[in-house]
């Protein structure tokens, strides 16, 4: 099946600085990917989509110029937490929606995530 | 705004049947009804989807009422590994919204 992985998996970092997390399809290219965020015992909020090659676009309340999304290559696409904060600490999670003809409709396939603590 | 309505959790005990509903009386005619699974720390897991006939695959079964309307997922034999929240979203040509999931919880 299709795979989508994240790097780091979890990092630590200080008050103010950035921190950049990546997420690939391995064995598929994706059109869109979405970056959610997921603070313990609530559900995935959408933070953004992304296309390749162009801007992302940002749900409501999402600040572009912190959460700095990238979508470079129909593989990869990274996502920048910059001037982290406490209340930044999450589960961030990335999805890749598949170039596909037929196979599932709408089909996104998840990344294992990213846990982001900032202290 | 999340389209679809579903139980915060529901109790199994191992080896027992489990139906989790989740209610869409939005849903259009074209929307696909996707179900995932998220365990805990990880990123969620495709389970099944249909349009509007039943559909069964290796994970679990899915019913649809007849006016699509609401839906089931059915898990044949819960085990302990099936404890997990259970998320019913809806999918068409906007941007799919999660919403609380159903959390169950496998007693052994």
């Amino acid at each position: 099946g299709a795979v989508v992985s994240q790097h780091p998996s979890w990092v630590i970092c200080k008050s103010g600085t950035s921190v950049k997390i990546e997420c690939r399809s391995l064995d598929f290219q994706a059109t869109t990917m979405f970056w959610y965020r997921q603070f313990p015992k609530q559900s995935l909020m959408l933070m953004a989509t992304s296309n390749e090659g162009s801007k992302a676009t940002y749900e409501q309340g999402v600040e572009k110029d912190k959460f700095l999304i990238n979508h470079a290559s129909l593989t990869l696409s990274t996502l920048t937490v910059t001037s982290a904060h406490p209340e930044d600490s999450s589960f961030y999670i990335c999805s890749a929606r598949a170039i596909t003809v037929g196979g599932i409709p709408y089909e996104q396939y998840f990344g294992p995530g990213t846990r982001l603590t900032v202290t | 705004d999340a389209k679809t309505t579903q139980p915060n959790s529901m109790e199994s005990n191992e080896e027992e049947p489990v139906h989790l509903p989740c209610n869409h009386s939005t849903i259009s005619g074209t929307d696909y009804i996707h179900w995932y699974r998220q365990l805990p720390s990880q990123g969620p897991e495709y389970v099944i989807h249909g349009l509007t006939s039943n559909v069964n695959n290796r994970m679990a079964s899915l019913a649809i009422a007849e006016d699509r309307k609401s839906s089931t997922l059915i898990l044949h034999r819960a085990t302990l590994r099936d404890a997990a929240v259970y998320y019913c979203i809806l999918k068409g040509s906007y941007i799919p919204t999660f919403g609380r999931g159903t959390s169950l919880i496998v007693h052994p």
